[in-house]
């Protein structure tokens, strides 16, 4: 059975920096890749980036271009959303999910899902 | 930035049909998908590639496309299927995922 496991919540203040992590299980890691995706308390979600578990390529949204990194660690199946310059506007659940692409197509959709993070950066 | 509209708000009764469109200028060369979020949930995958199904849906959930038009269809609605849903694509131009404004299904 397919689980993704996220880290707790954090409260950092403005122009700070966090990482998140979610360990995937049940599953080949390098086979899916895993997306982030966020949401804002009572907002729609909004896809924050997405990395290449096999190779560690990654893509991200533009309103975190430039902020995010996302990293994987295969020997642990764990992969970290590092999100700097912080502000309120950041505040938001964090979901990853697992993503399955060809070499030419990311067609599938989100087919698992972690909890979410909570993520609060008071303004 | 490619964006993907949907309405706002969908009301049915139990047993009767329910579709909820998402439209965009890329969506007819794109695979769109949905997701029901019920409250305080992560979103739950329905819909891929249009219209396949993901083991464990009912078969009360169907998809389809037309253009630059993708809907989504729940036929004989039940109490349990009130919640928000979003389509979604990704854009093979840029390799981003890109989702609805979401719509909250409502079952009178």
């Amino acid at each position: 059975q397919v689980h993704l496991v996220q880290s707790g919540a954090e409260v950092r203040k403005p122009g700070a920096s966090v990482r998140v992590s979610c360990k995937a299980s049940g599953y080949r890691f390098t086979t899916y890749g895993v997306a982030w995706v966020r949401q804002a308390p009572g907002q729609g979600l909004e896809w924050v980036g997405w990395i290449n578990s096999y190779n560690g390529n990654t893509n991200y949204g533009e309103k975190v271009q430039g902020r995010a990194t996302l990293t994987r660690d295969i020997s642990t199946s764990t992969v970290y959303m590092e999100l700097r310059s912080l502000s309120s506007d950041d505040t938001a659940l964090y979901y990853c999910a697992r993503a399955y692409c060809t070499s030419n197509r990311c067609s599938s959709g989100f087919d698992s899902w972690g909890l979410g993070t909570l993520l609060t950066v008071p303004s | 930035s490619h964006e993907l509209t949907q309405p706002p708000s969908v009301s049915v009764s139990p047993g009767q049909t329910a579709s909820i469109t998402c439209s965009g200028d890329k969506l007819g060369d794109q695979y769109a998908c949905w997701y029901q979020q019920r409250p305080g949930q992560p979103p739950v995958l329905v819909i891929y590639e249009y219209n396949k199904r993901p083991s464990g849906i009912p078969e009360r959930f169907s998809g389809s496309s037309s253009g630059n038009t993708a809907a989504l269809t729940i036929s004989g609605t039940q109490a349990m299927d009130e919640a928000d849903y979003y389509c979604q694509a990704w854009d093979s131009s840029t390799g981003r995922w890109v989702f609805g404004g979401g719509t909250k299904l409502t079952v009178l």
